[in-house]
């Protein structure tokens, strides 16, 4: 079992939705990471957090340290949102999830 | 623009080939990295160098030998690969402990 789950793998959304992206640890973490990869391999990172909730534009990710757990959300999708998000757990060495394939359809 | 370079981009090259991967960072970040992503698996840790020392070397087949000649550059030589590391691989750079990763695009290697 990996140490680090995304749910779900696929999502597919109409524009405009609201899109919610979860991710659970199993390890200690110092942070946890949001990262966007678009299609072409480049990775951009989006989030490092470590308590609480942090905003840019239409993300927003929040942790609950004691649950173990994350979420990504984006509000008034966007197809240019469509890309995989991956979570990452962060206890000096860095635990992916196998990513969440987002498509938003205009 | 993430501020780290990797050439090339792309990459196919036969087993027998030797080739390098390259890395270049100007973010004044502390450790730089090698990963690999392979399809429909997780990104796996390859090395890590921080202060030009390689901390970490996560059971990586020698046939992969990774170079951090100063700060800013980090290199992976590659020889005698087989198909199955046929994958996307990402270099990146952070302040450690603790800081945000920056990642390069990528280098998709085919080994035939």
């Amino acid at each position: 079992k990996n140490e680090v789950e995304q749910s779900p793998q696929n999502l597919t959304a109409q524009e405009g939705e609201f899109i919610t992206i979860n991710c659970s640890y199993s390890v200690g973490i110092s942070a946890l990471h949001w990262l966007q990869q678009h299609p072409g391999g480049g990775i951009v990172s989006l989030f490092m957090l470590s308590s609480g909730k942090k905003k840019h534009g239409r993300l927003i990710a929040t942790i609950n340290i004691q649950e173990k757990h994350s979420s990504l959300h984006i509000t008034a999708s966007h197809p240019r949102d469509s890309a995989v998000y991956i979570c990452a757990a962060d206890n000096n060495d860095m635990r992916f999830g196998a990513g969440t394939r987002l498509t938003v359809k205009p | 623009e993430t501020g780290v370079t990797q050439t090339p981009r792309h990459l196919v090259m036969g087993m027998t080939n030797k080739k390098s991967l390259k890395c270049e960072q100007h973010l004044g970040h502390n450790a730089m990295y090698w990963y690999k992503q392979s399809a429909k698996k997780p990104l796996e840790l390859m090395f890590v160098y921080s202060l030009e020392e390689r901390v970490e070397n996560n059971s990586v087949p020698s046939r992969f030998s990774p170079e951090c000649p100063n700060s800013s550059h980090l290199f992976l030589h590659l020889h005698t690969l087989q198909p199955e590391d046929s994958a996307l691989y990402l270099c990146a750079s952070s302040t450690r402990p603790g800081g945000k990763l920056f990642f390069g695009s990528g280098t998709q290697l085919s080994v035939l």
